[in-house]
């Protein structure tokens, strides 16, 4: 079955760090990807999406590119404010027609 | 436009009481899902109707159910509640699942079984 692994966390940066976080994925066909966000006490919101391979989602500076030659989805910014201290959760929706998640990252940045 | 409405967002039950969630999609939507997330389990998938129509269901036991509305309204029951239970129950809406479609998100309904 459909399957998605995230870079293990929790990760802590300084402000204005460059930030990467890791996301493979199996799945049968071709998946839509998908990075959600949650903050504390809070439900998922979408980040950025990418519905087929070699596009690029992109969303209050964040980015991931759909790789399908290395099945991988990874998230990058390239300065994280405080604000962006979140779990982040990379997903998928393949032939089962529901979102598979990760196990989420545990972002925290610190001023 | 309203996003992904849940009810209750914070509720509390006695082992072996039946519960019942509510969620309202976003005003055009047909397909609703449930999901459940947990510490230990992460986010796991329940259900998904689709004009009142179950269409796919996640790994759960039969004390996990639900139903849709012709209004596309949902509500998720889980009867004779054990500790296990305890999660962040969320409710996502689309146009339709799958297809690249982007499923949003309630804010949750968060359920202590004690």
């Amino acid at each position: 079955g459909d399957s998605v692994t995230q870079m293990e966390g929790p990760v802590t940066l300084s402000e204005e760090a460059f930030l990467t976080i890791n996301c493979t994925y199996t799945a049968t066909g071709y998946p839509s990807l998908f990075w959600y966000v949650q903050y504390p006490g809070e439900g998922l919101q979408l980040l950025l999406k990418a519905t087929k391979a070699d596009d690029k989602g992109s969303n209050k500076g964040f980015e991931a590119t759909y790789r399908k030659e290395t099945t991988s989805f990874h998230l990058e910014k390239g300065s994280v404010q405080v604000s962006d201290s979140a779990v982040y959760f990379c997903a998928l929706t393949g032939s089962a027609r529901q979102l598979t998640f990760g196990s989420g990252t545990q972002l925290t940045v610190l001023p | 436009k309203a996003g992904v409405t849940q009810t209750p967002r914070y509720l509390i039950k006695t082992r072996g009481q039946q519960v019942t969630l509510s969620c309202s999609p976003i005003s055009g939507h047909r397909s609703v899902s449930w999901y459940q997330q947990t510490p230990g389990q992460g986010l796991q998938f329940l259900f998904e109707y689709f004009s009142e129509t179950q269409r796919n269901k996640g790994n759960f036991p039969g004390r996990f159910s639900g139903r849709q509305f012709s209004n596309s309204r949902s509500e998720m029951n889980v009867s004779t509640l054990e500790l296990g239970d305890s999660a962040l129950y969320l409710c996502a809406s689309s146009l339709d699942q799958g297809a690249g479609n982007t499923i949003y998100f309630g804010e949750g309904s968060w359920l202590t079984v004690v």
